[in-house]
Protein backbone atom coordinates (compact mmCIF):
# COMPACT_ATOMS: atom_id res chain seq x y z
CA UNK A 1 0.00 0.00 0.00
CA UNK A 2 1.40 3.63 -0.43
CA UNK A 3 1.36 6.10 1.88
CA UNK A 4 2.89 9.88 2.46
CA UNK A 5 4.01 11.62 5.48
CA UNK A 6 4.19 15.35 6.74
CA UNK A 7 5.67 14.74 9.68
CA UNK A 8 5.13 18.79 10.86
CA UNK A 9 1.66 19.71 11.42
CA UNK A 10 2.35 23.97 11.57
CA UNK A 11 5.85 25.32 9.74
CA UNK A 12 5.84 28.80 11.05
CA UNK A 13 8.92 30.96 8.69
CA UNK A 14 9.58 34.42 8.54
CA UNK A 15 9.20 36.46 5.25
CA UNK A 16 11.89 36.24 3.17
CA UNK A 17 13.80 33.56 4.53
CA UNK A 18 13.83 30.47 2.85
CA UNK A 19 11.04 27.49 3.51
CA UNK A 20 10.81 23.77 3.59
CA UNK A 21 7.48 21.66 3.86
CA UNK A 22 8.71 18.08 4.46
CA UNK A 23 7.07 15.01 3.18
CA UNK A 24 7.79 10.91 3.04
CA UNK A 25 6.31 8.67 0.60
CA UNK A 26 6.26 4.90 1.07
CA UNK A 27 5.18 2.39 -2.63
CA UNK A 28 5.82 -0.92 -3.53
CA UNK A 29 7.33 0.24 -6.89
CA UNK A 30 8.43 4.12 -8.26
CA UNK A 31 6.52 6.80 -7.30
CA UNK A 32 4.69 10.07 -8.94
CA UNK A 33 5.06 12.71 -6.63
CA UNK A 34 3.07 15.75 -6.16
CA UNK A 35 2.61 19.36 -4.60
CA UNK A 36 -0.93 20.78 -3.74
CA UNK A 37 -1.90 23.78 -2.12
CA UNK A 38 -5.05 25.38 -0.40
CA UNK A 39 -5.77 28.52 0.73
CA UNK A 40 -8.80 29.37 3.16
CA UNK A 41 -12.04 28.33 1.71
CA UNK A 42 -10.57 26.89 -1.66
CA UNK A 43 -10.02 23.85 -3.64
CA UNK A 44 -6.79 22.06 -4.08
CA UNK A 45 -4.18 24.07 -6.58
CA UNK A 46 -1.66 21.67 -8.20
CA UNK A 47 2.11 23.12 -7.31
CA UNK A 48 4.23 20.87 -8.94
CA UNK A 49 5.12 17.29 -9.64
CA UNK A 50 8.01 14.88 -9.97
CA UNK A 51 7.20 12.24 -12.29
CA UNK A 52 11.23 10.82 -13.88
CA UNK A 53 14.55 12.74 -14.78
CA UNK A 54 15.67 15.54 -12.79
CA UNK A 55 15.69 15.48 -9.06
CA UNK A 56 14.94 18.79 -8.63
CA UNK A 57 11.46 19.96 -10.14
CA UNK A 58 10.30 23.75 -10.47
CA UNK A 59 6.81 24.82 -9.81
CA UNK A 60 4.29 27.35 -9.55
CA UNK A 61 4.99 30.61 -7.39
CA UNK A 62 9.02 30.06 -7.28
CA UNK A 63 8.64 26.97 -5.44
CA UNK A 64 10.74 23.51 -5.60
CA UNK A 65 10.89 20.13 -4.59
CA UNK A 66 13.57 17.66 -5.06
CA UNK A 67 13.17 13.97 -5.00
CA UNK A 68 15.14 11.58 -2.64
CA UNK A 69 14.97 7.69 -3.86
CA UNK A 70 17.27 6.44 -1.32
CA UNK A 71 15.83 8.72 2.18
CA UNK A 72 12.02 8.24 -0.13
CA UNK A 73 11.47 12.40 0.66
CA UNK A 74 9.81 15.51 -1.83
CA UNK A 75 10.76 18.22 0.57
CA UNK A 76 8.65 21.48 -0.75
CA UNK A 77 11.16 24.26 -1.00
CA UNK A 78 11.06 27.98 -1.48
CA UNK A 79 14.39 30.23 -1.43
CA UNK A 80 12.14 33.30 0.17
CA UNK A 81 8.97 33.04 1.63
CA UNK A 82 6.28 35.64 0.93
CA UNK A 83 2.65 36.01 3.51
CA UNK A 84 1.07 35.36 0.66
CA UNK A 85 2.23 32.33 0.74
CA UNK A 86 0.36 30.96 3.87
CA UNK A 87 -1.62 28.70 3.20
CA UNK A 88 -1.96 24.49 3.55
CA UNK A 89 0.70 22.52 1.53
CA UNK A 90 -0.69 18.67 0.19
CA UNK A 91 2.03 16.41 -0.42
CA UNK A 92 0.30 13.30 -2.66
CA UNK A 93 1.58 10.40 -4.06
CA UNK A 94 0.73 7.42 -6.71
CA UNK A 95 3.01 4.20 -7.58
CA UNK A 96 3.58 4.34 -11.18
CA UNK A 97 2.59 0.56 -11.35
CA UNK A 98 -1.13 -0.35 -11.52
CA UNK A 99 -4.34 1.59 -11.28
CA UNK A 100 -3.65 3.16 -7.78
CA UNK A 101 -5.38 6.38 -6.61
CA UNK A 102 -3.08 9.40 -5.54
CA UNK A 103 -2.43 9.33 -1.79
CA UNK A 104 -2.98 12.82 0.22
CA UNK A 105 -0.77 13.54 2.98
CA UNK A 106 -2.57 15.29 6.12
CA UNK A 107 -1.22 18.33 4.81
CA UNK A 108 1.33 21.01 6.41
CA UNK A 109 -0.02 24.69 7.25
CA UNK A 110 2.28 27.40 6.44
CA UNK A 111 2.31 30.83 8.13
CA UNK A 112 4.77 33.41 6.66
CA UNK A 113 5.32 35.79 9.67
CA UNK A 114 6.15 39.48 8.21
CA UNK B 1 -10.01 29.28 -11.42
CA UNK B 2 -9.13 25.51 -12.06
CA UNK B 3 -11.88 24.98 -14.73
CA UNK B 4 -13.49 22.62 -12.13
CA UNK B 5 -17.32 23.53 -11.24
CA UNK B 6 -19.24 22.31 -7.87
CA UNK B 7 -22.34 23.11 -7.03
CA UNK B 8 -23.83 24.04 -4.59
CA UNK B 9 -21.57 25.81 -2.36
CA UNK B 10 -23.22 25.24 0.82
CA UNK B 11 -25.51 22.56 1.83
CA UNK B 12 -27.41 22.66 5.34
CA UNK B 13 -29.37 19.86 6.02
CA UNK B 14 -30.53 17.07 8.78
CA UNK B 15 -29.78 13.45 9.92
CA UNK B 16 -31.17 11.08 7.76
CA UNK B 17 -31.37 13.26 4.98
CA UNK B 18 -30.13 12.61 1.32
CA UNK B 19 -28.77 14.92 -1.02
CA UNK B 20 -26.86 15.37 -4.39
CA UNK B 21 -23.69 16.91 -5.21
CA UNK B 22 -23.04 17.69 -8.82
CA UNK B 23 -19.61 18.36 -10.94
CA UNK B 24 -18.21 19.44 -13.73
CA UNK B 25 -14.80 18.38 -14.90
CA UNK B 26 -12.89 20.20 -17.44
CA UNK B 27 -13.23 20.91 -20.88
CA UNK B 28 -11.76 17.39 -22.16
CA UNK B 29 -11.06 16.01 -19.14
CA UNK B 30 -12.62 12.31 -18.89
CA UNK B 31 -11.19 11.22 -15.39
CA UNK B 32 -13.67 12.63 -12.54
CA UNK B 33 -12.53 12.05 -8.67
CA UNK B 34 -14.38 12.93 -5.61
CA UNK B 35 -12.33 13.64 -2.12
CA UNK B 36 -13.93 14.37 1.53
CA UNK B 37 -12.02 16.69 3.50
CA UNK B 38 -12.67 16.86 6.95
CA UNK B 39 -10.28 18.10 9.80
CA UNK B 40 -10.28 15.08 11.69
CA UNK B 41 -9.69 12.30 8.39
CA UNK B 42 -7.86 15.15 6.20
CA UNK B 43 -8.48 14.53 2.68
CA UNK B 44 -10.13 11.20 1.91
CA UNK B 45 -10.35 9.58 -1.86
CA UNK B 46 -13.73 8.64 -2.52
CA UNK B 47 -14.34 7.03 -5.71
CA UNK B 48 -12.97 7.76 -9.49
CA UNK B 49 -14.73 7.73 -12.55
CA UNK B 50 -13.27 7.57 -15.85
CA UNK B 51 -15.46 8.65 -19.51
CA UNK B 52 -18.84 7.32 -17.46
CA UNK B 53 -16.95 3.89 -15.88
CA UNK B 54 -16.22 3.48 -12.03
CA UNK B 55 -12.79 2.97 -12.26
CA UNK B 56 -11.53 3.23 -8.50
CA UNK B 57 -13.16 3.23 -5.01
CA UNK B 58 -11.29 4.20 -2.35
CA UNK B 59 -13.39 4.76 1.77
CA UNK B 60 -16.16 4.98 0.25
CA UNK B 61 -19.57 4.45 2.75
CA UNK B 62 -22.43 2.02 1.46
CA UNK B 63 -24.62 4.96 2.01
CA UNK B 64 -22.94 6.94 -0.61
CA UNK B 65 -23.01 6.05 -4.43
CA UNK B 66 -21.75 8.20 -7.16
CA UNK B 67 -22.05 8.40 -11.57
CA UNK B 68 -20.81 10.03 -14.33
CA UNK B 69 -23.09 10.95 -17.07
CA UNK B 70 -22.35 11.12 -20.74
CA UNK B 71 -21.98 14.63 -20.87
CA UNK B 72 -19.02 13.53 -18.26
CA UNK B 73 -20.80 15.96 -15.37
CA UNK B 74 -20.91 13.74 -12.22
CA UNK B 75 -22.69 13.52 -8.93
CA UNK B 76 -22.11 12.79 -5.43
CA UNK B 77 -25.37 10.93 -3.63
CA UNK B 78 -24.87 10.74 -0.16
CA UNK B 79 -27.64 9.58 1.90
CA UNK B 80 -29.01 8.21 5.14
CA UNK B 81 -26.91 11.45 6.69
CA UNK B 82 -25.22 11.29 9.75
CA UNK B 83 -23.18 14.21 11.49
CA UNK B 84 -20.08 12.80 10.99
CA UNK B 85 -20.28 13.21 7.25
CA UNK B 86 -20.55 17.23 7.28
CA UNK B 87 -16.91 17.86 5.40
CA UNK B 88 -16.09 19.24 2.34
CA UNK B 89 -16.49 17.30 -0.61
CA UNK B 90 -14.48 17.73 -3.44
CA UNK B 91 -14.28 17.05 -6.92
CA UNK B 92 -10.65 16.42 -9.22
CA UNK B 93 -10.59 16.10 -12.73
CA UNK B 94 -7.90 15.27 -15.06
CA UNK B 95 -7.27 14.11 -18.74
CA UNK B 96 -6.91 10.65 -18.24
CA UNK B 97 -7.09 7.89 -15.85
CA UNK B 98 -4.39 6.03 -13.98
CA UNK B 99 -1.43 8.54 -15.42
CA UNK B 100 0.98 10.54 -14.22
CA UNK B 101 -1.41 13.55 -15.09
CA UNK B 102 -2.12 16.46 -12.35
CA UNK B 103 -5.68 16.63 -10.87
CA UNK B 104 -7.38 19.70 -11.28
CA UNK B 105 -9.52 20.47 -8.25
CA UNK B 106 -13.20 22.29 -7.94
CA UNK B 107 -14.05 24.54 -5.05
CA UNK B 108 -15.61 21.92 -3.26
CA UNK B 109 -18.74 21.46 -1.54
CA UNK B 110 -19.39 22.58 2.36
CA UNK B 111 -21.89 20.30 3.68
CA UNK B 112 -23.18 20.25 7.26
CA UNK B 113 -25.35 18.02 8.83
CA UNK B 114 -27.60 19.24 11.75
Amino acid sequence: AQSVAQPEDQVNVAEGNPLTVKCTYSVSGNPYLFWYVQYPNRGLQFLLKYITGDNLVKGSYGFEAEFNKSQTSFHLKKPSALVSDSALYFCAVRDIAGNTPLVFGKGTRLSVIA
Amino acid sequence: DSGVTQTPKHLITATGQRVTLRCSPRSGDLSVYWYQQSLDQGLQFLIQYYNGEERAKGNILERFSAQQFPDLHSELNLSSLELGDSALYFCASSVVAGSYNEQFFGPGTRLTVL
